[in-house]
């Protein structure tokens, strides 16, 4: 079964700091999901990784699926108050004949103001 | 439009028994799941529905649990039995046609806490 790690498990930064979480998967990815989850709340969606190399931006969001398919990472400029929250890397189970997801354990992002 | 629905948003009931939990999903959607999510793990698959029936149930821990979506919409979650272990938030997901790379969205989960 395919497995993902994350890291690191939490960070804290300044307001304005760039950061960057990361995703490895113990086997070659399909498609790679990242969400942002918060307290309370359900995942929302923020970016589909399919293509060795693949780079996609969302407003000062970057992410990135490596040319081996087997780590993503996900990039954050100018960090504000509202990226906080848990950020979780999907695993799409299409290319074994699943369309379940496998997660990882999640990413927890604390920014101070 | 709207998004996926859950209710309860919060439930909480006593070891042994019965619960049901109900999930609305986007308009349209042929494609259903079902995942838990404990305190401090990502979510984990238990069911997916296509349409009405159920096309992978190969997440589900064990005969207690059991999932229903009679008229390809509105799906729910039945839990018998219900033990300690079985404290968690449960998530559903739908999406478009249920295919390959086919993006799941969530809802805002019903977090089910057994005394």
């Amino acid at each position: 079964s395919q497995e993902l790690e994350q890291s690191p498990q939490s960070l804290i930064v300044q307001e304005g700091k760039n950061l960057t979480i990361n995703c490895t998967s113990s086997k070659t990815l399909y498609g790679l999901y990242w969400y942002k989850q918060k307290y309370g709340e359900g995942l929302i969606f923020l970016m589909m990784l399919q293509k060795g190399g693949e780079e996609k931006s969302h407003e000062k969001i970057t992410a990135k699926l490596d040319e081996k398919k087997q780590q993503s990472s996900l990039h954050i400029t100018a960090s504000q108050p509202s990226h906080a929250g848990i950020y979780l890397c999907g695993a799409d189970g299409s290319g074994a004949g699943s369309y379940q997801l496998t997660f990882g354990k999640g990413t927890k992002l604390s920014v101070i103001p | 439009g709207a998004g996926v629905s859950q209710t309860p948003s919060n439930k909480v009931t006593e070891k042994g028994k019965y619960v049901e939990l109900r999930c609305d999903p986007i308009s349209g959607h042929t494609a259903l799941y079902w995942y838990r999510q404990s305190l401090g793990q990502g979510p984990e698959f238990l069911i997916y529905f296509q349409g009405t029936g159920a096309a992978d149930d190969s997440g589900l821990p064990n005969d207690r649990f059991f999932a229903v979506r009679p008229e390809g919409s509105v799906s729910t979650l039945k839990i018998q039995r219900t033990e300690r272990g079985d404290s968690a938030v449960y998530l559903c997901a739908s999406s478009l046609r249920g295919r390959e790379l086919d993006t799941q969205y969530f809802g805002p989960g019903t977090r089910l806490t057994v005394l």
